[in-house]
This record gives C-alpha cells, sequence and structure tokens, in this order.
C-alpha cells in the first residue's frame, strides 16, 4: 500500500514549456485534489475532483488544467509554464467513509522550477 | 469566508521546553473540522490530528496534545519537552463538513527546536 505518490518528484521548465505531474493513489479514494506551496502562503487549492470524470476549481486554478480519466490518477497540466508557477505541488486524496472521514492524506510533493 | 491564521511564524526554543502553536479560525459553520499536519525538512506533510466541531475535548498524545475551544475559536497544539526531532512548520487547517471538504490552510509555524 504505497498510498498517494507522486511523479516526478523535480522538475525544471523554461517559461512557455508543458509539463504534466501524475498523482496516484491505491486507497480506492472518491476525492482528490492538488495544491500548490509557496512561501509564507500555505497551501493553495488549485483544482481538485469528487469522483471519475470530474473536476472543479480551487482557490487558484489559473493556468492549470486537470483531468481525472480512472479514479486513481489525477493529472494536473501546465500548458505554458511561467516563472510564477514555480512552487511545490502537493496531491492529496480523501476516502469517504471510516473513521478519519474528511481526512486528506497527502504524496511527498513535486518540486517545480519554471526559468 | 473561512479563514485559518497562524500568528507565529516562527519559534525556537531549547530542547525539552514546552511550546504552544496557536491557531485561529474563521467560519460560518455549524459543523466543520479541524486538522493539524507536520511538514519537516524531507517536505512531506504528515496527519497529527483530526477534530470535529463537536468534540470539544482536549487530546493527549504521547508528548502532543491539542487544545480545541470553540469560544474562541482557537485549535491549540502544545509540544511538551519538546525534542530536536520536532523541528518542522506545522500547519493549522479548516474543513468544512459536508460536500468537498476542501481545506482552507494556515501559513504555517516554523518550529526550530535547539540542541
Amino acid at each position: 500500500n504505497a498510498g498517494v505518490t507522486q511523479t516526478p518528484k523535480f522538475r525544471v521548465l523554461k517559461t512557455g514549456q508543458s509539463m504534466t505531474l501524475l498523482c496516484a493513489q491505491d486507497m480506492n479514494h472518491e476525492y482528490m485534489y492538488w495544491y500548490r506551496q509557496d512561501p509564507g502562503m500555505g497551501l493553495r487549492l488549485i483544482h481538485y475532483s469528487v469522483g471519475e470524470g470530474t473536476t472543479a476549481k480551487g482557490e487558484v486554478p489559473d493556468g492549470y488544467n486537470v483531468s481525472r480519466l480512472k479514479k486513481q490518477n489525477f493529472l494536473l497540466g501546465l500548458e505554458s509554464a511561467a516563472p510564477s508557477q514555480t512552487s511545490v505541488y502537493f496531491c492529496a486524496s480523501r476516502g469517504t467513509s471510516g473513521g478519519l472521514l474528511a481526512t486528506q492524506y497527502f504524496g511527498p510533493g513535486t518540486r517545480l522550477t519554471v526559468l | 469566508a473561512q479563514k485559518v491564521t497562524q500568528a507565529q511564524t516562527e519559534i525556537s526554543v531549547v530542547e525539552k521546553e514546552d511550546v504552544t502553536l496557536d491557531c485561529v479560525y474563521e467560519t460560518r459553520d455549524t459543523t466543520y473540522y479541524l486538522f493539524w499536519y507536520k511538514q519537516p525538512p524531507s517536505g512531506e506533510l504528515v496527519f497529527l490530528i483530526r477534530r470535529n466541531s463537536f468534540d470539544e475535548q482536549n487530546e493527549i498524545s504521547g508528548r502532543y496534545s491539542w487544545n480545541f475551544q470553540k469560544s474562541t475559536s482557537s485549535f491549540n497544539f502544545t509540544i511538551t519537552a519538546s525534542q530536536v526531532v520536532d523541528s518542522a512548520v506545522y500547519f493549522c487547517a479548516l474543513s468544512e463538513a459536508s460536500g468537498t471538504y476542501k481545506y482552507i490552510f494556515g501559513t504555517g509555524t516554523r518550529l526550530k527546536v535547539l540542541a
């Protein structure tokens, strides 16, 4: 049981390049989330999904797209990277039952630098 | 609107001292959840505790204890006899108790425990 995994762990992009971050969970969770963490700002929600085939915008969605084609995977895409997207990205998932309902479990993070 | 305030940006203590990390929240919901997460220097987010709004009992887990007071909208975290391994950034988060269960994070408190 790996929990929540993220690929890649580190990435450096040039302005204008595109990339996709992959989040995978093996806990059969319905809900998945993408956050970004910037110094002094805590974590902010980018997009989230309440189930396979669904996505919705969070607090800071501009410049990002997401897809949830399979229940266990949640992809975050940057179509044209900008230096302002330099950040650490965290994925999280949450189940819909059990003793720790509402608790999100986080992946290890992806550190992205856009030059 | 929901908001979480962690006014202490950074705290330094000497090993074996007790330390309290403050968390003040704002919400109009009558039912909600509060969380604490630890982010050690390695970068991952480690779940520490979840508290729902109907449960105001204080909780103790080893050297960690949490004080939840609805009257002051606070959910403070105390580490007793701090150790160097407690050095980390600690985040407080607030979640709605239905729907998408999105988190609102505080900006975090960096705790440095000096040997």
